[in-house]
């Protein structure tokens, strides 16, 4: 079983649509991450959240938008999209210590039509 | 900018036989730490075994342990025993330090096949 959860598991959009990109933790990390992951590729940054606050972003388009409401709750806004946006979203959260690794969810597959 | 690189695509193993997946990578910081994570088909990455680059002694996890080699920047991961399950792509990864929410650079990964 996960202890990072990611909602929902798929997700098809049009490149119009408004959708957003939910992952909840319960393990009292207080950092947590956006990557994305294409197809046969390692997982590539997006953002960083430490304490609730944006730390990094990794020059992401303005079309995904980051929110940390809560210390457990993470989510990534979506608008106007583009076809290469497909891919899958990995949320993952980690302790703040420099040794803590990385606890991931299943990821959203996410397909923009 | 640090870089890790796998340069085996792919692997294969038989079962109960050992195997090695190598990594490289690149930095001029003296203080990290570097980890192996693996994917299977389930997309959920794992965390496989992790070290700190001022420790001098290898980590093991159960069937797997890791060969650091510091000043080669080497850091390759031993699987022993190899059962179905471990088949999966691998991938070797660096964080810098202090900052513990820092980025976690990825390497292109390699894929592993566990035969009968």
């Amino acid at each position: 079983d996960t202890e990072v959860t990611q909602t929902p598991k798929h997700l098809v959009m049009g490149m119009t649509n408004k959708k957003s990109l939910k992952c909840e933790q319960h393990m009292g990390h207080r950092a947590m991450y956006w990557y994305k992951q294409k197809a046969k590729k390692p997982p590539e940054l997006m953002f960083v959240y430490s304490y609730e606050k944006l730390s990094i972003n990794e020059s992401v388009p303005s079309r995904f938008s980051p929110e940390c409401p809560n210390s457990s709750l993470l989510n990534l806004h979506l608008h106007a999209l583009q076809p290469e946006d497909s891919a899958l979203y990995l949320c993952a959260s980690s302790q703040d210590r420099a040794n803590s690794p990385l606890h991931f969810g299943n990821g959203t597959r996410l397909t923009v039509t | 900018a640090q870089t890790v690189t796998q340069s085996q695509p792919e692997m294969s193993v038989q079962e109960a036989e050992t195997v090695t997946l190598s990594c490289t990578y690149d930095t001029s910081e003296s203080d990290y730490y570097l980890f192996w994570y693996k994917q299977p088909p389930s997309r959920q990455m794992i965390l496989v075994i992790r070290q700190e680059a001022y420790k001098q002694q290898n980590a093991t996890e159960n069937r797997f342990s890791v060969n650091f080699q510091k000043a080669a920047k080497s850091f390759s991961l031993k699987i022993s025993d190899s059962q179905l399950g471990d088949a999966a792509m691998y991938f070797c990864a660096y964080r810098s330090t202090p900052w513990s929410a820092s980025k976690l650079t990825f390497g292109t990964g390699t894929r592993l096949q566990v035969t009968l």
